[in-house]
């Protein structure tokens, strides 16, 4: 069964570093989407991704967060400046025409 | 945001019985309601959904029953077996039922079922 890839699992980080979380969403969907577990808090929408731009984003998603799709597969988020609230499980997802999002393993971001 | 409410943190039950998770929502504009199922260590896995055109739909061992009235839905597994322990959440989302939008999630039930 087709799967979304995230790398890294776990990230530790300085305060204040910039970080980028990478993740493959399937192959023939069209909408990404990253969302973040703070421990202990609830699954919550950052960002979601079609047609190569933003098409809509959450008050969490401030400017210190960008995505990119550099390429045919990739999907990334990136965290310019990490703060130690920053720390969470981030979650790339993706959907496609008749199914909905399908979710990564998660990267567990540490903020230090 | 409360928009999507699992009041129960935990539900503990025996092997063979109904485990019913419970999900209160808010927001009249949602109409597309989800149930995920997450082990540790992994992602949500989708299980299954209603539309709000529907009270109930069925998969197997497992079955939605959403009462829009109420803004209340409940997902119901029969007969509960032990691989079914994980967290469940609940989430919906104002997109009409189509493969895309955000879904807004409520802060999950862990489900244990004993042998």
């Amino acid at each position: 069964e087709p799967e979304v890839t995230q790398t890294p699992s776990h990230q530790v980080t300085q305060m204040g570093q910039e970080v980028i979380l990478r993740c493959v969403p399937i192959s023939n969907h069209l909408y990404f989407y990253w969302y973040r577990q703070i421990l202990g808090q609830k699954v919550e929408f950052l960002v979601s991704f079609y047609n190569n731009e933003i098409s809509e984003k959450s008050e969490i998603f401030d400017d210190q967060f960008s995505v990119e799709r550099p390429d045919g597969s990739n999907f990334t988020l990136k965290i310019r400046s990490t703060k130690l609230e920053d720390s969470a499980m981030y979650f790339c997802a993706s959907s496609g025409t008749g199914s909905r999002d399908t979710f990564g393993s998660g990267t567990r971001l540490t903020v230090v | 945001d409360q928009q999507v409410k699992q009041n129960s943190p935990s539900l503990s039950v025996q092997e063979g019985r109904i485990s019913i998770l419970n999900c209160d929502y808010t927001n009249s504009m949602f109409d597309y309601f989800l149930w995920y199922k997450k082990y540790p260590a992994e992602g949500p896995t989708f299980l299954i959904s209603i539309s709000s055109i529907k009270d109930k739909n069925e998969d197997g061992r497992f079955t939605v029953f959403l009462n829009k009235s109420a803004k209340h839905l409940s997902l119901h597994i029969v007969p509960s077996q032990p691989g079914d322990s994980a967290v469940y959440f609940c989430a919906a989302s104002g997109d009409g039922g189509t493969s895309y939008g955000k879904l807004t999630f409520g802060q999950g039930t862990i489900l244990t079922v004993h042998p």
